[in-house]
């Protein structure tokens, strides 16, 4: 089954612990992003990457790190997490189509990590 | 300022009728608008996407429609049913870099 995967699909952690959300998909897609989603804020982007080895910048980059080292993982790192990261957390891909991601296909999501940082 | 705004008042329709979503853009000239499901605890899951030079879209009980004048799209649910209840989220993809841009979504409710 075409998806993305991510684990794990609850954490609860305390400030400043380092935590590692993994993420992969199976469709060979050379897009992946993460989002983070607060009730009222809709969707923000975090980092994305266009494909392996390339990563860049999304909305609300700041107490993240991602890597892409692999053309299927796209991990979410917090190095030093903080209450306000508190949220729910989705990683996405897409094909890129004659170099243009979501020019004719959407985003496939995977199902969520909700992470709490007490 | 850049805005894109979603009802964010739940809808309330009867089952069988036709339920109608507007996403509203301000400042913005996207390439591409896309409407996605979400359900609770879940990842939104993709519906459709309309092109700028499209005026309707259709996929079953789904239309799209794409106004570039009024920066409106309305997403239609016909003969809705109580399994259509989800948030639906629209989103803008710029021609410039082809990221998304995301409505907050609006909470439909269909009661039986």
């Amino acid at each position: 089954e075409a998806q993305v995967t991510q684990n794990p699909r609850y954490l609860i952690t305390v400030t400043g612990k380092k935590l590692t959300v993994t993420c992969s998909q199976n469709m060979n897609h050379e897009y992946m992003s993460w989002y983070r989603q607060d009730p009222g804020l809709g969707l923000r982007q975090i980092y994305y990457s266009m494909n392996v080895e390339v990563t860049d910048k999304g909305d609300v980059p700041e107490g993240y790190k991602v890597s892409r080292k692999e053309k299927r993982n796209f991990p979410l790192i917090l190095e030093s997490p903080s209450p306000n990261q508190t949220s729910l957390y989705f990683c996405a891909s897409s094909p890129l189509s004659a170099g243009a991601a979501v020019a004719n296909y959407g985003y496939t999501f995977g199902s969520g990590t909700r992470l709490t940082v007490v | 300022s850049q805005k894109i705004e979603q009802n964010s008042e739940a809808l309330n329709i009867q089952e069988g009728k036709t339920a109608t979503l507007t996403c509203n853009y301000t400042n913005y000239s996207p390439a591409y608008l896309q409407w996605y499901r979400q359900d609770p605890g879940r990842g939104p899951v993709f519906l459709l996407l309309i092109r700028e030079n499209e005026k309707e879209k259709r996929k079953e009980r789904l239309k799209v429609t794409f106004d570039t004048t009024l920066k409106q799209s309305l997403f239609h649910i016909t003969a809705s049913q109580p399994a259509d209840s989800a948030t639906y989220l629209c989103a803008l993809v710029m021609d410039s870099n082809y990221q998304l841009i995301w409505g907050a979504g609006t909470k439909l409710i269909i009661k039986p």
